[in-house]
Order: C-alpha cells, then sequence, then structure tokens
C-alpha cells in the first residue's frame, strides 16, 4: 500500500522550544492533514492543507503543503506541557475520499517542563 | 452530542474466541468507518460505510465483518479471533467524503493471547 514517511519519531524538547516535524510521500496528495492523539484518546484534527505551496496557522501550530504535494511540515512554537502526545500527518490520494486516506507512523512528542 | 462512543474500552480475548466491538455515533453522519492502529504505525482502515445498508473493505479487511443497518452503529466483528488482531481499533464518523470531517472515538485495545 501507500507509505507516508514521517520523522523525526520522537522528539524530546524543554517548555519554550520549537518543534519540526515532517511527512514525505511517493505519492502526489490532494489533501494533507495533521493530527494530534492524547494518551488513551482517538486522533483529533489539527490542521487540514489544500492546496500545494499553501501556509495555514492554527495558534501556535503552523504546517504547509508542499510545493510537489509530496510533502508537508508542522511546527509548533513555543512548546507548552499540554503539547505533549503523538501527531500524525495523513494525506488523502486523489483518486479517493476520506477512505483513500494514507497515515504517517507518527512522532511521539515529549516536553519537559 | 456524545460524538463518536467505542464499547468496549479494553478486552482480552482468546485465540479463537469471537467479539463484537461496537460503535455509535449521534451526528447523523453517514460515513463510517474502522481502523486499526498497531504499535508506531500509522492508521490502516480495516472496513468503511457510506450509508446505512452498504459497506466496502479497506486495507486491511481480513479477519473482520461488518454490518450497518442504522446511521447511528457500526459494529465490527471479529470472528476467529488470532494475535495478529491484537492492536487498538478506532471508529471514525463524517457527514461527507472529505477526510477534514472525520471525527475519531477513543478507541478500543484489544489484546488477543
Amino acid at each position: 500500500g501507500q507509505q507516508l514517511n514521517q520523522s523525526p519519531q520522537s522528539m524530546f524538547i524543554q517548555e519554550g522550544e520549537d518543534v519540526s516535524m515532517n511527512c514525505t510521500s511517493s505519492s502526489i496528495f490532494n489533501t494533507w492533514l495533521w493530527y494530534k492523539q492524547d494518551p488513551g484518546e482517538g486522533p483529533v484534527l489539527l490542521i487540514a492543507l489544500y492546496k500545494a505551496g499553501e501556509l495555514t496557522s492554527n495558534g501556535r501550530l503552523t504546517a504547509q503543503f508542499g510545493i510537489t504535494r509530496k510533502d508537508s511540515f508542522l511546527n509548533i512554537s513555543a512548546s507548552i506541557p499540554s503539547d505533549v502526545g503523538i501527531y500524525f500527518c495523513a494525506g488523502q490520494l486523489p483518486q479517493g475520499g476520506s477512505e483513500k486516506l494514507v497515515f504517517g507512523k507518527g512522532m511521539k512528542l515529549t516536553v519537559n517542563p | 452530542n456524545a460524538g463518536v462512543t467505542q464499547t468496549p474500552k479494553f478486552r482480552i480475548l482468546k485465540i479463537g474466541q469471537s467479539m463484537t466491538l461496537q460503535c455509535t455515533q449521534d451526528m447523523n453522519h453517514n460515513y463510517m468507518y474502522w481502523y486499526r492502529q498497531d504499535p508506531g504505525m500509522g492508521l490502516k482502515l480495516i472496513y468503511y460505510s457510506v450509508g446505512a445498508g452498504i459497506t466496502d473493505k479497506g486495507e486491511v479487511p481480513n479477519g473482520y465483518n461488518v454490518s450497518r443497518s442504522t446511521t447511528e452503529d457500526f459494529p465490527l466483528r471479529l470472528e476467529l479471533a488470532a494475535p495478529s488482531q491484537t492492536s487498538v481499533y478506532f471508529c471514525a464518523s463524517s457527514y461527507n467524503r472529505e477526510a477534514e470531517t472525520q471525527y475519531f472515538g477513543p478507541g478500543t485495545r484489544l489484546l488477543v493471547l
């Protein structure tokens, strides 16, 4: 099946630091999504991106849809302890709807107060 | 609205046993999905439904069955549990085919021994 390469797999940062993560693929996507998953919970959508080159912010979060449509990145600025969790990217393939979502493996973020 | 609810939260099964994972949504969404999440891996789609009475296979359907007799409920059935089905199962629903409209349930953790 399709694959998304998400990196890094984990990060340990101090409160107040910025963190970046990205996803790459050999496939082209129409939509890029970024989710956060808290322990014992389901993923919650953070940001959705729809156009190549699009840069979107949601509070301290900023994400970009790569020009080639094969990659995306997410930045979190001025991290706080509640940013702890697993962050997933997902891409929606051009030939389908939500049933054609491809998910990254996730990045586990730890924030030390 | 309760959103997407899943029961049970956790279950241990013996090899060969069967069980049904329950999923209910109260948002009147037509689209519903079942995913599994293995450690360190991205979500994989098992089955999905575009409306009552209509279901279709996802990427990893083997060993599972679903039904959709009502808009609200989308149970997932494991007939002969195998250790390879040890995973966390997430149900999701959406009001259209666009991935950014998906809401996830809290998950069911299943251990097959």
